[in-house]
């Protein structure tokens, strides 16, 4: 079965460092989005992306945070300045056409020190 | 808003017990409904699903019904296995609405021991 996969796996980042998470998304899939778990608490929704635009975006997602389809494949976030509540585990998700709920990642655990 | 509530953990079952999770919605309209599990060290899989009034979702040995009057979708298994230790999350996408993102309850872990 296809999967969405995600690099990497753990990420440690010091404090004000810029980092990227990579994803995957399955081939056929138009939709994509990330997701932020941070330990112990809930999995809350960050970004949702379509047609190489936001669709909708929380109000997590402030302007440190970026996404990117460069190349057709890939689908990336990024976090400018990374601050310590930044640390969470960030998954990504895609979706196709059709009643077919969203694939998720395995997610990336990024640790800031 | 949009919400899921679900029963607080940790559930801690022997094997072969009857599990019950509870959940519950706030929503306007019919949202789709779902289970989601993640066991320890991996990410979400999508357990079983409902998108109206009244269907059951089932996978794997687990039930959940879609109960519009109530607002519910309880997460039910007759007999748990070690194997089921996990935290299992309900969810929903908005009513009419396609491609939407997931909003997720708490989530609730459950340890079944042999």
């Amino acid at each position: 079965e296809p999967e969405v996969t995600q690099t990497p796996s753990h990420q440690v980042t010091q404090m004000g460092q810029e980092v990227i998470l990579r994803c995957v998304p399955i081939s056929n899939h138009l939709y994509f989005y990330w997701y932020r778990q941070i330990l112990g608490q809930k999995v809350e929704f960050l970004v949702s992306f379509y047609n190489n635009e936001i669709s909708e975006k929380s109000e997590i997602f402030d302007d440190q945070f970026s996404v990117e389809r460069p190349d057709g494949s890939n689908f990336t976030l990024k976090i400018r300045s990374t601050k310590l509540e930044d640390s969470a585990m960030y998954f990504c998700a895609s979706e196709g056409q059709g009643a077919v709920p969203q694939h998720f990642g395995d997610g990336t655990r990024l640790s800031i020190l | 808003g949009n919400s899921v509530t679900q029963m607080e953990g940790p559930v801690t079952l022997s094997e072969e017990a009857f599990l019950t999770i509870n959940c519950t919605y706030t929503a306007t309209g019919y949202p789709s409904l779902f289970w989601y599990v993640q066991y320890p060290g991996e990410g979400l899989q999508l357990l079983l699903k409902a998108t109206k009034a009244d269907d059951k979702g089932s996978n794997k040995g687990f039930e959940a019904t879609y109960r519009k009057e109530t607002t519910s979708f309880h997460l039910e298994k007759g007999s748990v296995q070690v194997s089921d230790s996990a935290v299992y999350f309900c969810a929903l996408t908005r009513s009419g609405t396609s491609y939407d993102k997931v909003i997720f309850g708490p989530g609730t872990s459950l340890s079944v021991i042999p």
